[in-house]
């Protein structure tokens, strides 16, 4: 069983619903991530969250919204999306520290998708 | 501009033999690499790190390489095994900052019976 849980795995919306990804970690982990993968492309960061507050926006667009309400849970409300966003939204945690070796960021296993 | 780059999509390779995928990155700050497997339908897994202070780190059949001079490093696999088919990420991080990795696009590895 993962660390890292997302629901829902799988998700199509029409280009004017709204819906959200829930993302919820066991680790114990303080910073959790979205990430975004699109077809041959290189993971790319979305949000960063440290004890529950956002410390990094990577540009998003605004039609993505995330929420942590704690720790331990990360949202991302997806409202009036394009057909271009649809790919796999992974989510991640770490736990954040001094070290230079520690902080290794474990992911759920994503959600797809679909914008039509 | 890809800050880390994984030039090779693809690799096939005889079960039994050596895999090696490459990896390599421009920021000189990058202090800590790591190679991560993800298996169609799954999240990335982490599978082994390397800090910039060393040149060499093993775990069972995997080994990364460092050369922070041609800011290179590559993922050894020995034996390949049928179950290691899976997309390869390279990424690293600068220690200091938000602790975000960068990510390379991935190899996709298939290791043939």
């Amino acid at each position: 069983e993962t660390g890292v849980t997302q629901t829902p795995r799988h998700l199509v919306m029409g280009m004017t619903n709204k819906k959200s990804l829930k993302c919820e970690q066991h680790l114990g982990h303080n910073a959790m991530y979205w990430y975004k993968q699109s077809a041959k492309k290189p993971l790319e960061l979305m949000f960063v969250y440290n004890f529950k507050e956002q410390t990094e926006n990577n540009s998003v667009p605004s039609r993505f919204s995330p929420e942590c309400p704690n720790s331990s849970h990360l949202f991302l409300h997806l409202h009036t999306l394009q057909p271009e966003d649809s790919a796999l939204y992974l989510c991640a945690s770490s736990q954040t520290g001094r070290s230079v070796s520690g902080n290794t960021i474990y992911f759920g296993e994503g959600s797809w998708l679909t914008v039509v | 501009d890809q800050q880390v780059k994984q030039n090779s999509p693809s690799l096939s390779v005889q079960e039994g033999r050596i895999s090696i995928l490459n990896c390599d990155y421009t920021n000189s700050m990058f202090d800590y690499f790591l190679w991560y497997k993800k298996y169609p339908a799954e999240g990335p897994t982490f599978l082994i790190s390397i800090s910039s202070i060393k040149d060499k780190n093993e775990d069972g059949r995997f080994t990364v390489f460092l050369n922070k001079s041609a800011k290179h490093l590559s993922l050894h696999i020995v034996p390949s095994q049928p179950g290691d088919s899976a997309v390869y990420f390279c990424a690293a991080r600068i220690s200091g900052s938000a602790r975000q990795l960068t990510f390379g696009s991935g190899t996709q590895l298939t290791v043939l019976p």
